[in-house]
């Protein structure tokens, strides 16, 4: 397996404007999490999903932001309309469980997002 | 509000001494603990897990639990260049959410 892939791998964009962030897990992963990390709050959990399904999304910062997961292959996290304080390194991680002894998270190479 | 501490470091170490990395939790349900290293511009990497109480030990890489201190360490013998990054340490609660620390920046001076 090639790992958990996302693209694009560096977005720069305009205040305002909305982005699209996407996500492949690992085939057979259950679990997809969605993380920020930024200098002053180091990594902070968005959203997560078990089969599709979004479990917590209380780390989401506000209403502009949304993710979803549409099928176990793919997932999205939008910012719209985006602003300066978004700019992050967005981490996309899967696991095959998170309960038990399997429970190692697999992260993406990461989006680093810049709103100028 | 369920915490990770660590010290944000940097800590400097020469090479080939031990490197000490510590980790505090404030949740008592707390099951499983993660060490992941991330090299500056890339994402985390998972190097070392524990559930039990004592040491794990893993090539260089020991980790330590200490369930009644809340307290989970990473020790890394004969330190190399190689292992300057910073270490994440990672908990997952009573509710099977990873709670992650700041990290430690660790810098191994050759």
């Amino acid at each position: 397996d090639a790992g958990v892939i996302q693209s694009p791998r560096h977005e720069v964009t305009e205040m305002g404007q909305e982005v699209t962030l996407r996500c492949k897990p690992i085939s057979g992963h259950d679990y997809l999490f969605w993380y920020r990390q930024t200098m002053m709050r180091g990594l902070e959990l968005l959203i997560y999903f078990n089969n599709n399904v979004p479990i917590d999304d209380s780390g989401m910062p506000e209403d502009r932001f949304s993710a979803k997961m549409p099928n176990a292959s793919f997932s999205t996290l939008k910012i719209q309309p985006s602003e300066p304080r978004d700019s992050a390194v967005y981490f996309c991680a899967s696991a095959f469980t998170v309960t038990g002894m399997n429970t190692e998270a697999f992260f993406g190479q990461g989006t680093r997002l810049t709103v100028v | 509000q369920k915490e990770v501490e660590q010290n944000s470091g940097p800590l400097s170490v020469p090479e080939g001494a031990i490197a000490s990395l510590n980790c505090t939790y404030s949740d008592r349900g707390s099951q499983s603990f993660f060490w992941y290293r991330q090299y500056s511009g890339k994402s985390p990497e998972l190097i070392m897990f524990i559930y039990s109480n004592g040491d794990k030990e893993d090539g260089r890489f020991t980790a330590q639990l200490n369930k009644a201190s809340q307290y989970v360490s990473l020790l890394i013998r004969d330190s190399q260049p190689s292992d300057s990054a910073t270490y994440l340490c990672a908990v997952m609660d009573s509710n099977y959410q990873l709670i992650w620390g700041a990290g430690t920046k660790l810098i191994i001076k050759p």
